[in-house]
């Protein structure tokens, strides 16, 4: 079965400071992951997505994830945070070995950017 | 990519009573999928539609709660039924279009549902 697990329910940063936010995923065979972001009152709009090519993939606005095997992990970074970033952020992963082609989504990430 | 069209956006609803919920894609897609995202939650598969055959459901959810219609491969609606405060939550509607194998997920706008 595959699972992503998202570290930090909120997290809080100065506008300007670097964002990191984690995001480990579970799965017996190589994952597609992805990043949602969530705007208040708003559907999911996708940041950005693995798919087994670069593991260094870089989204909208900025942010950017790093695919790393070795600790099954799918962290999203952006160097500097915009005020205009505040808004829940889901990790979400998809796996080809099943017929199941839903996403699993993590427990989400509420970033909150200080002015 | 794909161009979900979602309603109502929006509703207020008495318990017992139930909603149905349209999704409309602007491209033929094989599964539509319905999610779940209770207040202040993480999003929650409450079933795949597939044209022409049953929706497969996801454990804790049920036909008789949640009866799906999926008529083509354009369109498909979610009813929650005999709904009560528990039921509050916003439902999307979602399909797999581009990407690698298809895996890319675009979702609706999603529809607020209050129970009161």
């Amino acid at each position: 079965a595959q699972s992503v697990t998202q570290l930090g329910s909120h997290v809080s940063v100065s506008e300007g400071a670097l964002v990191l936010l984690r995001c480990n995923y579970s799965s017996s065979v190589p994952p597609y992951l992805f990043w949602y972001v969530q705007y208040p009152n708003q559907g999911l709009q996708l940041l950005l997505k693995y798919t087994s090519a670069a593991t260094l993939v870089k989204g909208i606005n900025g942010f950017e994830a790093e695919f790393k095997k070795s600790e099954t992990s799918f962290h999203l970074t952006k160097p500097s945070a915009h005020m205009s970033d505040a808004a829940e952020y889901f990790c979400a992963v998809i796996t080809m070995d099943t017929g199941r082609r839903a996403l699993t989504f993590g427990s989400g990430t509420r970033l909150q950017v200080q002015p | 990519s794909a161009v979900i069209s979602q309603k109502p956006s929006r509703d207020i609803c008495q318990r017992g009573t139930s909603l149905t919920i349209q999704c409309q894609v602007d491209s033929q897609v094989t599964m539509m999928f319905w999610y779940r995202q209770q207040p202040g939650q993480s999003l929650t598969l409450i079933a795949t539609a597939n044209q022409g055959s049953e929706a497969t459901y996801e454990s804790g959810f049920v036909i008789d709660k949640f009866p799906i219609s999926r008529p083509n491969l354009t369109f498909s609606t979610l009813t929650v039924s005999n709904m009560s405060p528990e039921d509050s939550s916003i439902y999307l509607c979602s399909v797999n279009a581009g990407g690698a194998g298809g895996t890319e997920a675009f979702f609706g706008q999603g529809t607020r549902l209050t129970v009161v």
